[in-house]
């Protein structure tokens, strides 16, 4: 079946320090993979996504992240947050070529200690 | 960019009324989706839509229906709403880009 798994809740990291939020994906396919952020009460922004080519994806604000096919990873990184990346954040797969819908995780909640 | 517009922030309604919730993208996009998110279950598919008239079932879409009979407006109908429909719904459209979400409608049922 296909699945996203973030395995962290919450995450709570000072101000300055470097953040990974992990993501694993099982999917019968190779498949799209995206990063949204969501802050309260807002809809999903997209923050970076991986279709083809070199497996490090930079997005915006700051944040990368890595596609590791022998792991079925995809996990976003940040190397010193601000207090305004507080917010949700969601992994999701899509079929390649596809007019499928996208698979979410359950989100990984960001908090930012100053 | 492609931009997804949800015509209520927020809505509250009683049991039993008929919901409307509106989602208009203003691109030519054939693929629009509706997700309802509730907290620790993530987003999760109501239905999905090809096409003008065309509509698919997503994981969840029990006590709702869809209409599609423009391509940049994708509604969301709620036959009689129930409290367990109070939640947060997010209208997608799909691009060459990815996925584009409107702001998101918080529904209250009382």
């Amino acid at each position: 079946a296909q699945s996203v798994t973030q395995p962290d809740i919450h995450i709570t990291v000072s101000e300055g320090a470097s953040l990974e939020l992990r993501c694993n994906y099982s999917y019968g396919a190779t498949p799209y993979l995206f990063w949204y952020v969501q802050s309260p009460g807002q809809g999903l922004q997209l923050l970076l996504k991986y279709f083809s080519g070199d497996t490090l994806v930079q997005g915006i604000k700051g944040f990368e992240a890595e596609f590791k096919r022998s792991q079925s990873s995809f996990n976003l990184r940040k190397p010193s947050v601000h207090w305004s990346d507080a917010a949700e954040y969601f992994c999701a797969v899509g079929a390649r070529g596809s007019q499928g819908n996208l698979i979410f995780g359950k989100g990984t909640k960001l908090s930012v200690k100053p | 960019d492609v931009k997804v517009t949800q015509s209520s922030r927020y809505l509250v309604k009683r049991t039993g009324e008929k919901v409307f919730l509106e989602c208009v993208q203003d691109m030519d996009h054939e693929n629009m989706f509706w997700y309802r998110q509730d907290p620790g279950l993530g987003l999760r598919l109501i239905y999905f839509s090809y096409d003008v008239k065309m509509k698919e079932k997503g994981d969840i879409p029990e006590g709702y229906s869809v209409s599609r009979e423009k391509k940049e407006r994708f509604s969301l109908i709620l036959e009689s709403a129930s409290t367990n429909q109070t939640s947060m719904y997010l209208c997608a459209a799909h691009s060459a880009y990815g996925y584009t979400f409107g702001s998101g409608t918080r529904l209250t049922v009382v």
